[in-house]
């Protein structure tokens, strides 16, 4: 089973600023990489799918890259409504696993 | 817009049974994968089965901790999914979610595009 390794586990910044959210894979799972949203009491969201690819709907100020075993999420300016935990999803190999979560909160 | 309402949670004793439900609404649930997913504290979020479409085979898949345990079914006449928790165990406490789930090409597991509110499992005696 493959390993998804999240840094950091609590990401501070104040709006308006840049986050970036680190996912790490234990072995390449090429770019079959998703990231989700979940925000207090609700489900998680999917955000990000292909490493790079933003869902439906999702703003242009979330973007990811990197493929094989290092993946990075960035929000460019965050919104209020971006204060929420993300985990990243690989979808490579059997089965499917999630790493253990970034929060993102306000500084 | 698609909606997943999960409902049949609540409080069992370990070795106990539960079954859970989904209703399905927004899209074609005959031509969708499905999969259950839940989420812990401690284990994070953790894919517990899926069920491939009829004209698929209806394939159903499992993880090693819930396999020969859980049964995954769906009644596309009534756009449900079904979860069957049999035997029970303390470490199956978890908010249970119902996505809508994605092959992807080029890929061996899957995507979850959709998700439902979620119904609370607690295996406590």
């Amino acid at each position: 089973e493959i390993v998804m390794t999240q840094s950091p586990a609590t990401l501070s910044v104040s709006p308006g600023e840049r986050a970036t959210l680190s996912c790490r894979a234990s072995q390449s799972v090429s770019s079959n990489l998703g990231w989700y949203q979940q925000k207090p009491g609700q489900a998680p969201r999917l955000f990000i799918y292909g490493a790079s690819t933003r869902a439906t709907g999702i703003p242009a100020r979330f973007s990811g890259s990197g493929s094989g075993t290092e993946f990075t999420l960035t929000i460019s300016s965050l919104q209020s409504e971006d204060f929420a935990v993300y985990y990243c999803q690989q979808y490579n190999n059997w089965p499917g696993t999630f790493g253990q979560g970034t929060k993102v909160e306000i500084k | 817009e698609v909606q997943l309402v999960e409902s049949g949670g609540g409080l069992v004793k370990p070795g106990g049974s539960l079954r859970l439900s989904c209703a399905a609404s927004g899209f074609t649930f005959s031509n969708a994968w499905m999969s259950w997913v839940r989420q812990t504290p401690g284990k994070g979020l953790e894919w517990v089965g899926r069920i491939k479409t009829k004209t698929g085979g209806g394939t159903t898949d499992y993880p090693a901790p819930v396999k020969g345990r859980f049964t995954i079914s769906r009644d596309d006449s009534k756009n449900t999914l079904y979860l069957q928790m049999n035997s029970l165990k303390t470490e199956d406490t978890a908010v249970y979610y119902c996505t809508r789930t994605r092959e992807v090409s080029g890929a061996i597991s899957m995507l979850y595009d959709d998700w439902g509110q979620g119904t609370r499992v607690t295996v406590s005696s």
